[in-house]
C-alpha cells in the first residue's frame, strides 16, 4: 500500500536560520508531489509541485525551494527563515485522478 | 482561471442531525474531477468523497454524499447522522487532469452540537 511520510512533526526555529522538511513516498512510482502550506485558521496555498525527478514548478516566489533529488523523496528547503515562513507545511502525492494522500505535516514556528 | 468558492466559512449542526456543506466552481471544461477533503484538529488532510465530472451518479461513502450538478456548476457535501468526530475543516477541490494542480476552496469550518 502506498504511505507516505512527512517529518519533522514540529519544528522551532530562529529567524534567520536554514530550513529542511523532508517527505518520502511508498508503494508508488512517478508520482506528483506537492508543498502546501497552511496559515492558523486559514486554506491551502500551493508553493511547490514536480512531476519527476529534478523538476520543480514554484508557485510562490519567496525565500523557500524546493528540491526532488529521487522519485519518492520531496525536500522543502530555507537557507534563512522568516517569521512569515510560520506555518503548518503539508506533503502531498498523487498520481493522477484519485485525489492526493497528504502527510501528516509539519509544524512550523520562527521565532 | 478555474476557481472554488465556498460561501459558508462556518456551519454547525446538531448530533445526528443532517448538515449540507456548499461548493461552487467556475470552469469552462467539460472533464475534471471534485472533491471534499475533511481536516480534522489533528490538521490530517483526508479524503472524503470524490466525484468524476462526466458520471451523473452523485458519489456516496456511506454518511458522506453529495450533490452534484454540473450545469449549475455546483458541489455540496451532505452529511447525515452527524458526529461529534465529523468536526472538522472541510475543503472542496477541483481538478483537470493535466494540470497537475488542485485547486482548493477557502474552507468551511463545522462544529457538531451534543
Amino acid at each position: 500500500s502506498q504511505t507516505i511520510h512527512q517529518w519533522p512533526a514540529t519544528l522551532v526555529q530562529p529567524v534567520g536560520s536554514p530550513l529542511s522538511l523532508e517527505c518520502t513516498v511508498e508503494g508508488t512510482s512517478n508520482p506528483n508531489l506537492y508543498w502546501y502550506r497552511q496559515a492558523a485558521g486559514r486554506g491551502l496555498q500551493l508553493l511547490f509541485y514536480s512531476v519527476g525527478i529534478g523538476q520543480i514548478s514554484s508557485e510562490v516566489p519567496q525565500n523557500l525551494s524546493a528540491s526532488r533529488p529521487q522519485d519518492r523523496q520531496f525536500i522543502l528547503s530555507s537557507k534563512k527563515l522568516l517569521l512569515s515562513d510560520s506555518g503548518f507545511y503539508l506533503c502531498a502525492w498523487n498520481t493522477g485522478t484519485r485525489g492526493y494522500t497528504f502527510g501528516s505535516g509539519t509544524r512550523l514556528t520562527v521565532v | 482561471a478555474q476557481t472554488v468558492t465556498q460561501s459558508q466559512p462556518e456551519m454547525s449542526v446538531q448530533e445526528a442531525e443532517t448538515v449540507t456543506l456548499s461548493c461552487t466552481y467556475d470552469t469552462s471544461e467539460s472533464d475534471y474531477y471534485l472533491f471534499w477533503y475533511k481536516q480534522p484538529p489533528s490538521r490530517q488532510m483526508i479524503l472524503v468523497i470524490r466525484q468524476e465530472a462526466y458520471k451523473q451518479q452523485n458519489a456516496t461513502e456511506n454518511r458522506f454524499s453529495v450533490n452534484f450538478q454540473k450545469a449549475a456548476k455546483s458541489f455540496s457535501l451532505k452529511i447525515s447522522d452527524s458526529q461529534l468526530g465529523d468536526a472538522a475543516m472541510y475543503f472542496c477541490a477541483y481538478y483537470r487532469p493535466g494540470t497537475y494542480k488542485y485547486i482548493f476552496g477557502t474552507g468551511t469550518r463545522l462544529k457538531v452540537l451534543a
